[in-house]
């Protein structure tokens, strides 16, 4: 399976502090993607990755991709309380997207 | 752009009855996908189409799941008969770009069978 599997499954850190997501993978993949989930909502796009690129920047986001290694990292930095959401790593091959269970993190004020 | 529109929100049902899914995607999107999310399997891909052509169920559990994209506007899944093992929540999805591109997910359809 191409399935992602992101670590931790839980995250709590305080306002402020930085959050640090890891997504690990079977095989070889096109590109690697991170989404969003609030609470009773559907998936929001966050940001993607090619396999021929190592880092890529979207604000406080920092997505990091280790094709040696078949892994990703998500760094959301000065986190804040409205982050608090379920983060999932999306991985393709041949097929469309196929998602890991995510990481729900929390935020606290 | 109003989105990935799906209804209706939240279902309740009784087992055996049938149910229907309703999806919306954005307009000018080749692809519309239908997933279910539960807790125990996470987010998995049912059935995805190109054009209003199925090109992959394989995702579809059974044959009691069935699903169906008649224009470019419209698309629904279909449980017939639903079961309590089926409750979930389902969402769709779509992309202007194909199956490895960004998607645009729909607000998602909370299904409880009783």
């Amino acid at each position: 399976s191409q399935q992602g599997e992101e670590d931790p499954q839980a995250l709590s850190i305080q306002e402020g502090e930085n959050a640090t997501m890891n997504c690990s993978y079977k095989t070889s993949i096109n590109n690697l993607q991170w989404y969003r989930q609030n609470s009773g909502r559907g998936l929001v796009h966050l940001i993607l990755i090619r396999s021929n690129e190592r880092e890529k920047h979207s604000g406080r986001l920092r997505v990091t991709l280790d094709t040696s290694k078949k892994s990703s990292s998500l760094l959301i930095t000065a986190s804040r309380a409205a982050d608090t959401a379920s983060y999932f790593c999306a991985t393709d091959g041949n097929t469309p997207l196929v998602f890991g269970k995510g990481t729900r993190l929390s935020v606290i004020a | 752009d109003a989105g990935v529109i799906q209804s209706p929100r939240h279902e309740v049902t009784e087992m055996g009855q049938e149910v229907t899914l309703r999806c919306k995607p954005i307009s000018g999107h080749d692809y519309l996908f239908w997933y279910r999310q539960t807790m125990m399997r996470g987010l998995e891909l049912l059935i995805y189409f190109n054009n209003n052509v199925p090109i992959d169920d394989s995702g579809m559990p059974e044959d009691r799941f069935s699903a169906k994209m008649p224009n470019a506007s419209f698309s629904t899944l279909k449980i017939q008969p639903s079961e309590p093992r089926d409750s979930a929540v389902y969402f769709c999805a779509s992309s202007p770009k194909g199956g490895s591109e960004k998607l645009f997910f729909g607000s998602g359809t909370q299904l409880s069978v009783l």
